[in-house]
């Protein structure tokens, strides 16, 4: 069975705060591991992918990769309301892929 | 340059109509999926292209769905016999090569009567 996994949430943070998303999957052979925002009404935008265990900055997001435990994580530093979105976490399994159910993340003024 | 499109952006239609929704990728993008997604889940894959073969199809309910992919670009998804279940948003998107990143069409919303 192919499956992510990932707290519906919602996820609550205070404006300027870390907010941290994370997402574990079941498949040890999987290799690609990508993080998607979106917001209500519209398509998932790409915010960052990550192949190999360790640490991936892009600005204000940290996309972290443990192959060990299976698991990828999203760390939101400085954490806005335009941030409030639900966050997609998607994993390869072969020629296709599979998207958790998303984070619903709010970011409170 | 342009994004991902489809068309159109809403279909309604009667329970047993046959539907056609349409994606136009990225230019020079040889990789495309088709995902539908419900209210409150992520997107559930379908299919996914490789040039003009469906390299991976595992994803199809089953055959009343069907998608070509004729000359590697354009690509449509059709549903025959369309029951209220199928009622969801189709979503396509293109990447530059499997296992890269997937950019997302704005999604075609389909109401089944």
């Amino acid at each position: 069975q192919k499956e992510v996994e990932q707290n519906s949430g919602p996820l609550s943070v205070p404006e300027g705060a870390i907010a941290s998303l994370n997402c574990t999957y079941s498949d040890r052979g999987s290799q690609s591991f990508f993080w998607y925002r979106q917001y209500s009404g519209k398509s998932p935008e790409l915010i960052m992918f990550i192949y190999s265990n360790g640490d991936k900055e892009d600005g204000r997001f940290t996309a972290q990769l443990n192959k060990a435990s299976q698991y990828v994580s999203l760390l939101i530093r400085d954490s806005q309301p335009s941030d409030s979105a639900t966050y997609l976490c998607a994993v390869n399994y072969g020629q296709n892929f599979v998207f958790g159910p998303g984070t619903r993340l709010s970011v409170l003024p | 340059g342009a994004g991902v499109s489809q068309t159109p952006s809403n279909k309604v239609t009667e329970k047993g109509k046959y539907v056609e929704l349409r994606c136009d990728p990225i230019s020079g993008h040889t990789a495309l999926y088709w995902y539908r997604q419900s209210l409150g889940q992520g997107p559930e894959f379908l299919i996914y292209f490789q040039g003009t073969g469906a390299a991976d199809d595992s994803g199809l309910p089953n055959d009343r769905f069907f998608a070509v992919r004729p000359e590697g670009s354009v690509s449509t998804l059709k549903i025959q016999r369309t029951e209220r279940g199928d009622s969801a948003v189709y979503l396509c998107a293109s990447s530059p090569g499997h296992n890269n990143e997937q950019f997302f069409g704005p999604g075609t919303r389909l109401t089944v009567l």
